[in-house]
């Protein structure tokens, strides 16, 4: 099983581009994060999905979307990059809710927007 | 608001313990986990509490009280290896997970 995986590692965007996260998972998870860390702050929870075609906003959605088509894939779109979306990216995935929802994590996506 | 708060850095020595501390308000509790991440890498999950006291998995053991809103990490044993940084996460009344910035620990020879 290869887990999360999230495509590209890497990436520089000028500002005002878009591009589009891949995450996918093979654990047949019912739901799905995206998370950005930046330096001296914990994850914030950007999207989440609990289920095939849904989604839902966490704390910080604003500039981001998400689309759920497939259960194994949770995809994460800026569509207007800015200076303050550089951060890294990580995606996750969870069994089920509840109290103990371990969440599985990608490797992540060092995003750059100049 | 809800708050996770834990040092932002901490030495040790191969060979010795450390604790790690962790104090929390949040709306409503689900449970707090540990995630180790290694610099450039993925978080990768340590342990939960969801009740008080100590939970021990080999050289690492986590403790809850839930009336002071307070977890710890001990780490025993320390190995080179344990240089990461430490995520405290707490799993709020809607069961989504609030994160600390995380402890960054240092292991000296």
């Amino acid at each position: 099983n290869a887990g999360v995986t999230q495509t590209p590692k890497f990436r520089v965007l000028k500002t005002g581009q878009s591009m589009t996260l891949l995450c996918a998972q093979d654990m047949n998870h019912e739901y799905m994060y995206w998370y950005r860390q930046d330096p001296g702050m914990g994850l914030r929870l950007i999207h989440y999905s609990v289920g095939e075609g849904t989604t839902a906003k966490g704390e910080v959605p604003d500039g981001y979307n998400v689309s759920r088509l497939k259960k194994q894939n949770f995809l994460l779109g800026l569509e207007s990059a800015a200076p303050s979306q550089t951060s890294v990216y990580f995606c996750a995935s969870s069994e089920r809710e509840g109290s103990y929802n371990e969440q599985f994590f990608g490797p992540g996506t060092r995003l750059t927007v100049l | 608001g809800q708050n996770i708060d834990q040092p932002t850095e901490m030495t040790a020595t191969e060979g010795a313990i450390v604790q790690i501390n962790c104090t929390y308000q949040t709306s409503g509790f689900n449970g707090l986990f540990w995630y180790q991440q290694h610099a450039g890498e993925a978080p990768t999950f340590l342990s939960y509490n969801v009740l008080d006291g100590l939970e021990e998995k080999g050289r690492f053991s986590s403790f809850l009280s839930r009336s002071k809103g307070y977890s710890y990490l001990l780490l025993k044993e320390l190995q080179m290896k344990d240089s990461a940084s430490y995520l405290c996460a707490v799993s709020d009344s809607n069961y989504q997970l609030i994160w600390g910035a995380g402890t960054k620990l240092i292991i000296k020879p």
